[in-house]
């Protein structure tokens, strides 16, 4: 089944609004959460590290206040995305590693979103 | 020049064919090697990890080269359901951040 979880799958929001999408570690506590984009026929870059009980890391060139990151507890990280524009339209995906034991980065099944 | 470097493809092998893909990466310190793959509009999935000896998986087998900093994934006895994108993904010891290729469209025909 799976581990890490994303809601929702898919939605459609009118330019300007704003969207939050969720995404849930199942059965374990991820101090660390990452979140990335991924425009059609692109490989996934890496957005922002989301970490819990502070502020979240941001890569070069996303904009922290368009895409607000809010890890408040060890199994919920949010990332909304503020005053939405058409070219924000995109596969947003979350990762989380269950533990020090096990590499494996486990993936969210991901939320499409569009602008309209 | 790209961190990790994937041919896009397209490759379009016929059903029982072998195919190889290749990969490679520019820092030298990474230190953790995967190949992943994802399905059309989905999620990706951890195919294998690739060690320094080679790994195999059944019709998978996965070759890290250091030294060249290469990294290859072969598929022998190809399926039709091995129709997917393959995405050769680098990260750094202790560094949870994955670095993808731009991923590999494989298409197996009948």
């Amino acid at each position: 089944g799976a581990v890490v979880s994303q809601h929702p799958s898919r939605v459609i929001c009118k330019s300007g609004t704003s969207v939050k999408i969720e995404c849930r570690s199942l059965d374990f506590q991820a101090t660390t959460m990452f979140w990335y984009r991924q425009f059609p026929k692109k490989s996934l870059m890496l957005m922002a590290t989301s970490n819990e009980g502070s502020k979240a890391t941001y890569e070069q060139g996303v904009e922290k206040d368009k895409f607000l990151i809010n890890h408040a507890s060890l199994t919920l990280s949010t990332l909304t995305v503020t005053s939405a524009h058409p070219e924000d339209s995109s596969f947003y995906i979350c990762s989380a590693r269950r533990g020090a034991s096990d590499e494996t980065i486990y993936f969210g099944e991901g939320s499409w979103l569009t602008v309209v | 020049r790209k961190e990790v470097e994937q041919d896009p493809g397209p490759f379009n092998v016929p059903e029982g064919a072998t195919v190889a893909f290749n990969c490679t990466y520019s820092n030298s310190a990474s230190q953790s090697f995967f190949w992943y793959r994802q399905d059309c509009r989905k999620e990706p999935k951890l195919l294998m990890s690739v060690y320094s000896s080679g790994n195999e998986d059944g019709r998978f087998t996965a070759q890290l080269n250091r030294a060249s900093q290469y990294i290859s994934l072969l598929i022998r006895d190809s399926k039709l359901s091995d129709s997917a994108t393959y995405l050769c993904v680098v990260s750094n010891f202790g560094n949870e951040k994955l670095t993808f290729g731009t991923g590999t469209r494989l298409t197996i025909i009948p």
